[in-house]
């Protein structure tokens, strides 16, 4: 069975960090692209990053451009995403999600940011 | 102007067919894309439901009913999520996505009420 399960999440300040975790199972990881997806409370689906098999081409949405990192481990089916300088509207819960397709989807970690 | 435009809520009674329109921005051309479709009830994480460009190049999700299709309007710019037969259980937030100048974006999302 093709699984994702997210890490990581939790209550963090306004301008701290957390790295998130995306645990991949039932398939081969290193052949699949993968993806971050947000959704913030009241509000819909935002795309946060995607990062081919290989690492080589990584995309971040403009709201995250140089704050957060995506990275993987083919060896250690993992997806990561390391986020600093976090603002409240980044509280949302985030989503890993395989290939351009976006399937299937993690059942998501919640990320709070508040003092 | 949004890239991608969705009606926010829409309601449809039980055995009707619902239709969910995904508007793409003037500019850019709907017939160049390929437009996905993903449900997400609530406490649940969103599901790939399908893709569609053309008849010769769509593809349905794993274990989708075929009561889900799509289809594009060129004389709107849109993309069409056809629901047939609605059923209760189709009661969920519906999201398009497009692949745009490296970077993906969805739509805002329509509340599908099943009454």
């Amino acid at each position: 069975e093709v699984q994702l399960v997210e890490s990581g999440g939790g209550l963090v300040q306004p301008g701290g960090s957390l790295r998130l975790s995306c645990a991949a199972s039932g398939f081969s990881f290193s052949s699949y692209p993968m993806n971050w997806v947000r959704l913030a409370p009241g509000k819909g689906l935002e795309w946060v990053s995607y990062i081919s098999t290989t690492s080589s081409t990584i995309y971040y949405s403009d709201s995250v451009k140089g704050r957060f990192t995506i990275s993987r481990d083919n060896a250690k089916n993992s997806l990561y995403l390391q986020m600093n300088s976090l603002r409240d509207v980044d509280t949302a819960l985030y989503y890993c999600a395989r290939d351009t397709s976006f399937d299937p989807w993690g059942q998501g970690t919640l990320v709070t940011v508040s003092s | 102007q949004a890239v991608l435009t969705q009606p926010s809520s829409l309601s449809a009674s039980p055995g009707a067919s619902a239709s969910l329109t995904c508007t793409l921005r003037s500019g850019i051309n709907v017939g160049t894309y390929r437009i996905y479709w993903y449900q997400q009830r609530p406490g649940s994480p969103p599901q790939y439901l399908l893709r569609y460009k053309s008849d010769s190049d769509k593809q349905q999700g794993s274990g989708v009913p075929s009561r889900f299709s799509g289809s594009k309007d060129a004389s709107a710019n849109a993309g069409i999520l056809l629901i047939s037969g609605l059923q209760s259980e189709d009661e969920a937030d519906y999201y398009c996505m497009i692949w745009h100048s490296s970077a993906v974006v969805f739509g805002g999302g329509t509340k599908l009420t099943v009454l």
